[in-house]
């Protein structure tokens, strides 16, 4: 289909490893966004990539998360080290451009559960 | 600090009857909100959205209404179906910016026959 995918759609990792999470955002769009949501609540962002350039990370909760979009499209999100907090969905969106008038399009998540 | 709170955590409601869903935000700077609707194993999906300049905005079934100096949005979607039933995400950006979006927790709403 044409909207935003992710992979893989469930991970589960045990404490410790390292975990990569895909995002394939609709074709052409220039803004990407990460969110975590975990259980109950509502999406948090993470961070914010304009083209490849990262422009906000303001909200990765620890410096063991890590975002990359090399060539301004694929997007991945690396957690090293997992812990159990981590446990939640990450979403990635995708828009058009970066103003309000921009409707977000969300992939599926990826729920991600630490052991 | 939740600068957008949902506080019913749930609502149910009669097909055919009016759903009312509420959304409070404290960050005055917030101009621009929207409403996503959420299916299980599914990613968010934008409804309704309204500029602070306006105090409604209406799309078919579903109407928008904007609070500024209550800082208070409500979502009301007339007449409800079954298909309506699914969790409701209110959301807060700021203009001027690449439209990052503050949620609140979301509404889960039950729409029975």
């Amino acid at each position: 289909g044409a909207g935003v995918s992710q992979s893989p759609r469930y991970k589960v990792a045990k404490r410790g490893q390292d975990v990569a999470l895909r995002c394939d955002p609709i074709s052409g769009h220039v803004s990407l966004f990460w969110y975590q949501q975990a259980l109950g609540q509502g999406p948090e962002f993470l961070t914010y990539f304009q083209n490849e350039a990262q422009l906000d990370k303001s909200g990765l909760p620890s410096d063991r998360f890590f975002a990359e979009r090399p060539e301004g499209s694929v997007s991945t999100l690396k957690i090293q080290r997992t812990q159990q907090e981590d446990s939640a969905v990450y979403l990635c969106a995708s828009s058009q451009g970066p103003g309000i008038n921009n409707e977000q399009f969300f992939g599926p998540g990826t729920r991600l559960t630490v052991l | 600090d939740q600068q957008v709170k949902q506080n019913s955590p749930s609502l149910s409601v009669q097909e055919g009857r009016i759903s009312i869903l509420n959304c409070d935000y404290t960050n005055s700077m917030f101009d621009y909100f929207l409403w996503y609707k959420k299916y299980p194993a599914e990613g968010p999906t934008f409804l309704i959205s309204i500029s602070s300049i306006k105090d409604k905005n209406e799309d078919g079934r579903f109407t928008v209404f904007l609070n500024k100096s209550a800082k208070h949005l409500s979502l009301h979607i007339v007449p409800s179906q079954p298909g309506d039933s699914a969790v409701y995400f209110c959301a807060a950006s700021k203009t001027g910016g690449y439209n990052k979006l503050i949620f609140g927790a979301g509404t889960r709403l039950a729409v029975h026959p």
